[in-house]
């Protein structure tokens, strides 16, 4: 079974479009997280969300925005999506001190 | 805020041993981690310290002393499918991570 699922693993749309990314993680951990890689392998924090608590990078646009049906998935949602936007985006969960788990990752590019 | 510092590339032959150092500043300090990312794959955990010190998992350790905001991974009996990108990352009071740009390690035979 894999911890951290997210899907589609590859993502082509045009621009203006909406689009989804789902994840699920199967670990029982109690906080998720989206990181934003681009194609300098940056990777950056965007949202990070427990059952009590969601905290937004300051920098993220609010064209983006995380929804939480349940503990186990955060999916993420893109509006208005720019060229810009392309990149590699990855889920993540963790458990107190534990490591960061993430899921093998979207790739989107907006044309 | 957080930022770090890594080098951009290192590389090392097979069997060599080399040391990926991690400098940072930071608003919150809860620890310092590493992970390992192949191209096309996913960052993986490799190692966290809390606290001043040396933490040995098999050929890989991480060093950490707070006071100079220095860390390092410290990698040994290189091989070949260590070829990867390797971060360091800070994580803050809420448990966020904030990596660094990543270390590009080539291993060559």
């Amino acid at each position: 079974d894999t911890a951290v699922s997210q899907t589609p693993k590859y993502l082509v749309t045009q621009m203006g479009n909406d689009k989804s990314i789902k994840c699920e993680q199967n670990l029982g951990h109690d906080t998720m997280y989206w990181y934003k890689q681009d194609s300098k392998k940056f990777l950056k924090i965007m949202f990070s969300y427990n059952n009590k608590e969601l905290i937004i990078n300051e920098t993220v646009p609010n064209r983006f925005s995380p929804k939480s049906p349940d503990k186990a998935h955060l999916n993420l949602h893109i509006n208005s999506l720019e060229l810009g936007d392309s990149a590699v985006y990855f889920c993540a969960s963790s458990q107190d001190r534990d490591g960061y788990t993430f899921g093998s990752g979207t790739r989107l590019t907006v044309v | 805020g957080q930022s770090l510092e890594q080098p951009s590339e290192v590389t090392a032959v097979e069997g060599a041993i080399v040391q990926i150092n991690c400098t940072y500043q930071t608003s919150g300090f809860y620890g310092l981690s590493w992970y390992q990312q192949h191209d096309g794959g996913a960052p993986t955990f490799l190692s966290y310290n809390a606290l001043d010190g040396l933490e040995e998992t098999g050929r890989f350790s991480s060093f950490l002393s707070r006071s100079d905001s220095y860390g390092y991974l410290l990698l040994q009996e290189l091989q070949m499918k260590d070829s990867a990108s390797y971060f360091c990352a800070v994580r803050d009071p809420s448990r966020q991570l904030t990596f660094g740009s990543g270390t590009q390690l080539t291993v060559l035979p």
